[in-house]
């Protein structure tokens, strides 16, 4: 069964401290994985998308690497802003269908 | 939310009803999706459209059902048999290849069953 656990499930920062959430997938034959930002009641947007032979992947402030032969992604912010409180969602598309399996999301939450 | 419109943004059913939520994309896209959110576990696959006047089933279809009747538009309806419809409904759209699978998401519409 295609699974993408995440982890922490939530966590706490203070404003201009890094962080990295991590996922790990069991998703097979791997196509690409994708890292979705969702804030509080809006629909996800994406992030970063890296396929098989690409370990890193950076957005302004948001740098998400993948070790394809661990299965394993992080997604790392840094110097955060109140702005980055929001869910995290990995998403992981098999090469077989293309459908997404999606993980259950890290909740973020930057205090000032 | 990239030219992905869904409304109601709030809607409320009482039980026994069949209630409608819409979906309308200005994408061009040619394969929409509906998703449905539970706190605490990962989006889970509805119903998909990979062209118009085509569907298939997603892993938790039993108590939906859609048309596709125009490119532009996927509405989804959830029938009173669908026994726990509460949840956030997210639509979406993917155009070009399948291979990036780039899907594009609405904002939304969170259903409560009074």
């Amino acid at each position: 069964k295609n699974q993408v656990e995440q982890s922490p499930q939530s966590l706490i920062i203070l404003e201009g401290k890094n962080c990295t959430l991590q996922c790990n997938y069991t998703v097979s034959p791997f196509s690409n994985l994708r890292w979705y930002k969702q804030d509080t009641g809006r629909g996800p947007v994406s992030l970063t998308i890296m396929t098989f032979s690409e370990n890193t992947k950076s957005n302004g402030r948001y740098t998400a690497t993948l070790d394809a032969d661990t299965k394993q992604s992080s997604l790392h912010i840094t110097a955060s802003q109140l702005s980055d409180s929001a869910s995290y969602i990995c998403v992981v598309s098999n090469s077989n269908d293309y459908k997404l399996s999606f993980g259950a999301g890290t909740t973020v939450t930057v205090r000032a | 939310d990239g030219g992905i419109t869904q409304s109601p943004k709030y809607l409320f059913r009482k039980e026994g009803q069949n209630v409608t939520l819409s979906c309308e994309q200005n994408l061009n896209h040619d394969a929409m999706y509906w998703y449905r959110q539970d706190p605490g576990q990962g989006l889970r696959l509805i119903y998909y459209s990979q062209i118009v006047n085509d569907f298939q089933k997603g892993d938790i279809a039993e108590g939906y059902s859609v048309s596709r009747e125009k490119k532009e538009s996927f509405p989804l309806t959830v029938t009173s048999a669908q026994k726990n419809p509460t949840a956030f409904y997210l639509c979406a759209s993917r155009g070009g290849t399948p291979t990036y699978n780039e899907q594009f998401f609405g904002p939304g519409t969170r259903l409560t069953v009074l």
